[in-house]
């Protein structure tokens, strides 16, 4: 099973400042036929189910706003918050989807 | 409007059965895998399992295999989750989640499961 490394567990970030959020894999995640690293990232409020923000690693979803990039490849990737807005307090999780079982990370939890 | 509606939750005692279900609509549902994912009560998620577009490949997590069977019909634009010999373990809330060994897009709003004494 491929386990997923999330760091920090908790972040507080000023607002307008960056916030930074690691993955890491423990088999990499990009394939050898596509070219693409099978990750994603998602955001969870309190009572809400998760919103994916990152698909690929890098693709920023529809709607999503520009703060928001991802980064990295094979085995260690990057979830950067470039100016921290007040509603971007969440939970934060990455997520492979290379193979079964699918696993996310144990989320790290961004406050102001 | 892409939309899954999970229902089915509630409180049922250990080693106790219980079937979720998730209605889908706004999309083609027979295009698309399913999946179901719990979150136990202030922690993270756990993707639980998965049907392939036709419910002939499934796949789960090891925690939940020979006691949970995930099923669906495409006809109802449907997916089920039939859990039994239910323990503590398994309470949590649980989403069902379109994605077919790609990011999850469209998640439903979620049902609690409570295993309870």
């Amino acid at each position: 099973d491929i386990v997923m490394t999330q760091s920090p567990d908790s972040l507080a970030v000023s607002l307008g400042e960056r916030a930074t959020i690691n993955c890491k894999s423990s088999q990499s995640l990009l394939s050898t036929s596509n070219y693409k690293n099978y990750l994603a990232w998602y955001q969870q409020k309190p009572g809400q189910p998760p919103k994916l923000l990152i698909s690929w690693a890098s693709i920023r979803e529809s709607g999503v706003p520009d703060r928001f990039s991802g980064s990295g490849s094979g085995t260690d990737f990057t979830l950067s918050i470039g100016s921290l807005q007040a509603e971007d307090v969440a939970v934060y999780y990455c997520q492979h989807y290379y193979n079964a079982p699918l696993t996310f990370g144990g989320g790290t939890k961004v406050e102001i | 409007e892409v939309q899954l509606v999970d229902s089915g939750g509630g409180l049922v005692q250990p080693g106790g059965s219980l079937r979720l279900s998730c209605s889908a609509s706004g999309f083609t549902f027979g295009n698309y895998w399913m999946n179901w994912v719990r979150q136990a009560p202030g922690k993270g998620l756990e993707w639980v399992a998965n049907i392939d577009r036709d419910g002939t490949s499934k796949y789960y997590v090891d925690s939940v295999k020979g006691r949970f069977t995930i099923s669906r019909d495409n006809a109802k634009t449907s997916v089920f989750l039939q859990m039994n010999n239910l323990r503590a373990d398994d309470t949590a809330v649980y989403y069902c989640v379109r994605g077919d060994w790609a990011p999850f897009d469209c998640w439903g709003q979620g049902t609690l499961v409570a295993v309870s004494s």
